[in-house]
């Protein structure tokens, strides 16, 4: 049962354009995360949020910026795509005392 | 270097045959994870085993902390084990391995 939502499931765009990702978890979780696997399947984490807060800022370019309306809400803007950006973007939440993160079924970005 | 290894890359077997996956990582590690992702992305969490052998269906998993490896079994095999089998260890964020990609035959 899908409990991490995300959308769009796959974006086209070009070079310089502007994107946004959401991410919506119904489980109630404290913390979410953003991962990009790229072409060799490798998952690096981006970005988590707790509460409201970022906790986890990786050395990630600064076109790309975490949103959060809400601790189920946690969208990823980027303000000008390059090509290397041609990813799939992973969405997760965990809840508080847990040790498994929940995993949204992906954004697929390719950028021409 | 990479902090998390996974060997094989590749394996292909017949169904009925058993999988024999290893995970090393270069780090202490309070907690590690075995995923797997389908064919189609989705993510989902197998296993959570720090130390010891954990069995979970038809999954086993060995982790032997002091050496640092893990190993996933997948026994009988099925044609809808294929897919990609990936590691993690905990760091206070999720490290990653490059994952095993499985196929099993009909």
């Amino acid at each position: 049962e899908t409990a991490v939502f995300q959308t769009p499931n796959y974006h086209v765009t070009q070079v310089g354009n502007e994107v946004s990702f959401n991410c919506k978890q119904t489980l109630g979780h404290d913390t979410m995360y953003w991962y990009k696997q790229d072409s060799k399947k490798l998952l690096k984490i981006m970005f988590s949020y707790n509460n409201k807060q970022l906790i986890v800022n990786e050395t990630v370019p600064r076109r790309f910026s975490p949103q959060s309306s809400d601790k189920a809400h946690l969208n990823l803007r980027i303000k000008s795509v390059e090509p290397e950006d041609s990813a799939v973007y992973l969405c997760a939440s965990l809840g508080v005392n847990q040790d498994t993160q929940y995993f949204g079924p992906g954004t697929r970005l390719l950028v021409l | 270097g990479q902090q998390v290894q996974q060997s094989p890359a590749s394996l292909v077997l017949q169904e009925g045959e058993n999988a024999e996956l290893q995970c090393n990582f270069s780090s202490t590690a309070t907690q590690l994870q075995w995923f797997y992702q389908s064919p189609g992305g989705s993510l989902v969490s197998l296993l959570s085993n720090p130390s010891g052998t954990k069995h979970t269906g038809r999954l086993t998993s060995t982790t032997v902390t002091k050496e640092r490896r893990s190993s996933l079994h997948i026994s009988s095999s099925q044609t809808t084990d294929s897919g990609t089998y990936l590691c993690a260890i905990d760091q206070g964020k999720l490290i990653f391995g490059q994952g095993t990609k499985l196929s099993i035959k009909p």
